[in-house]
């Protein structure tokens, strides 16, 4: 799971800033996905792309927050105008192509974002 | 709806026994996969076992092993002759195998704590 590659580990950020989270998907795998994790509980999924296509964002704010996924460099989310409530862990994980590949999910070390 | 129980907010255990962690899970999909995850005090979210509900085996990679008794719906974790370095929060997971978008549900976590 060390392929997944996420930056920056620890971020903090005043209310009513932006933050960008990156993720880098492990070689060869063409899907990645954000989870959201709040102090003392389980992971909420955010959304699930593939290159240039957002595939599932049901889990997404509808305000403040994006996603993508080029055809070329990382994944990013993206949060406009921070306010404290987005502070939390960020993971990405990612997956190869092809059926049957979704027992292979590996995560990043987490992007933690602190809004002060 | 899919979802993932963990009843056990926080375990003790001497070191070099072995742990059984909780897992009830609820869904009404055929064809679903579990999972368990480890994070440690460090964060990052490290895999560690799968089993598809097909899977006539119950699976096992190293000191763990997984209790799945498809009727009752659970999925334990169990950890042989465990070592300090288990401490850590544990989550498990699932997702509906058909379902195109992989999401996982996790539950809200176990905390182990190994005592020396």
């Amino acid at each position: 799971n060390a392929g997944v590659m996420q930056n920056p580990r620890h971020l903090v950020r005043r209310r009513g800033q932006e933050a960008r989270l990156r993720c880098s998907p492990m070689k060869g795998h063409s899907h990645v996905y954000w989870y959201r994790q709040l102090p003392e509980e389980g992971l909420k999924f955010m959304v699930y792309l593939q290159k240039e296509n957002i595939i599932d964002e049901s889990g997404m704010p509808k305000e403040r927050f994006s996603a993508e996924f080029p055809k070329e460099g990382p994944s990013i989310l993206r949060i406009q105008q921070v306010v404290r409530g987005d502070s939390a862990a960020y993971f990405c994980a990612s997956s190869p192509p092809g059926p049957g590949s979704g027992n292979t999910i590996y995560f990043g070390e987490g992007s933690w974002l602190t809004v002060v | 709806a899919q979802k993932i129980t963990q009843t056990q907010p926080g375990m003790f255990v001497q070191e070099k026994e072995a742990v059984t962690l909780d897992c009830t899970y609820d869904t009404s999909d055929q064809s679903y996969g579990l999972f368990w995850y480890k994070q440690p005090s460090s964060g990052e979210m490290i895999f560690l076992i799968y089993q598809g509900s097909y899977d006539e085996q119950n699976a096992t990679e190293g000191r763990y092993s997984l209790n799945f008794q498809k009727a009752r719906k659970s999925a334990n974790l169990v950890i042989s002759a465990s070592q300090l370095g288990d401490s850590a929060m544990y989550f498990c997971a699932m997702r509906d195998v058909m379902d195109s978008n992989y999401q996982l549900i996790w539950g809200a976590g176990t905390k182990l704590i190994i005592k020396p």
